[in-house]
């Protein structure tokens, strides 16, 4: 089983609706949370970190499920910016992040 | 420097060729680390450096694979007698610390192509 398990999509949407998706983790002993972003052909970018108590960036919410072992990433509002791949990223260890195969979403106008 | 910076952004070579690849991290970042990605495939971790000590080297594939960094600061990835199957983007990154709790600053990777 990968460590970090995220539905690939595509999730295509329109602009100004809500898109949401989850990814998993497999050991329960991951530490930190994070999602990155990463644009075709560029390197992944730090999005948000994810706290237990859920936090929120502008159109940007994510949430941490401890007990089953997820997290979530919701975008409001959608830009057709947003378009992008959204990659789930937990730390195992102290240092290593284990990075999901990524969740890509289309925004259309 | 303001970034991760990363040498060359494109590498062409012959199977069986050496390559070097270069990083340099964000000054005053103590942790670099080495992830290559291939088509379509999630971040595959190569190698993790504090300092120029490398604690991790398990995800190195093969001893074709080393690499090195030297005064905590510059890093070199070597791929020696490369292959088909080697290529990829390589992903070079730099955090503040030994944690990854900060996440991490990636370079814009330098893409090899092996032929």
């Amino acid at each position: 089983r990968k460590e970090v398990e995220q539905d690939p999509g595509p999730f295509n949407v329109p602009e100004g609706a809500t898109v949401a998706f989850n990814c998993t983790y497999s050991n329960s002993a991951s530490q930190s949370f994070f999602w990155y972003r990463q644009d075709c052909r560029k390197e992944p970018k730090l999005l948000m970190s994810v706290y237990s108590s859920g936090n929120e960036d502008g159109r940007f919410t994510a949430q941490l499920n401890r007990a089953s072992q997820y997290i979530s990433l919701l975008i409001r509002d959608s830009k057709l910016s947003d378009s992008a791949t959204y990659l789930c990223v937990v730390t195992t260890n102290d240092y290593k992040l284990s990075f999901g195969a990524g969740t890509t979403v289309t925004v259309r106008a | 420097g303001a970034g991760v910076s990363q040498s060359p952004s494109n590498k062409v070579t012959e199977k069986g060729k050496d390559v070097e690849l270069r990083c340099d991290p964000i000054s005053g970042h103590t942790a670099l680390y080495w992830y290559r990605q291939s088509l379509g495939q999630g971040l595959e971790f190569l190698i993790y450096f504090q300092g120029n000590s490398a604690p991790d080297k398990s995800g190195l594939p093969s001893d074709r694979f080393s690499a090195e960094r030297t005064g905590g600061s510059v890093s070199t990835l070597t791929i020696q007698r490369t292959q088909q199957e080697d290529s990829a983007v390589y992903l070079c990154a730099s955090s503040l610390g030994s944690t990854g709790y900060y996440g991490y600053t990636f370079g814009s990777g330098t893409r090899l192509t092996v032929v």
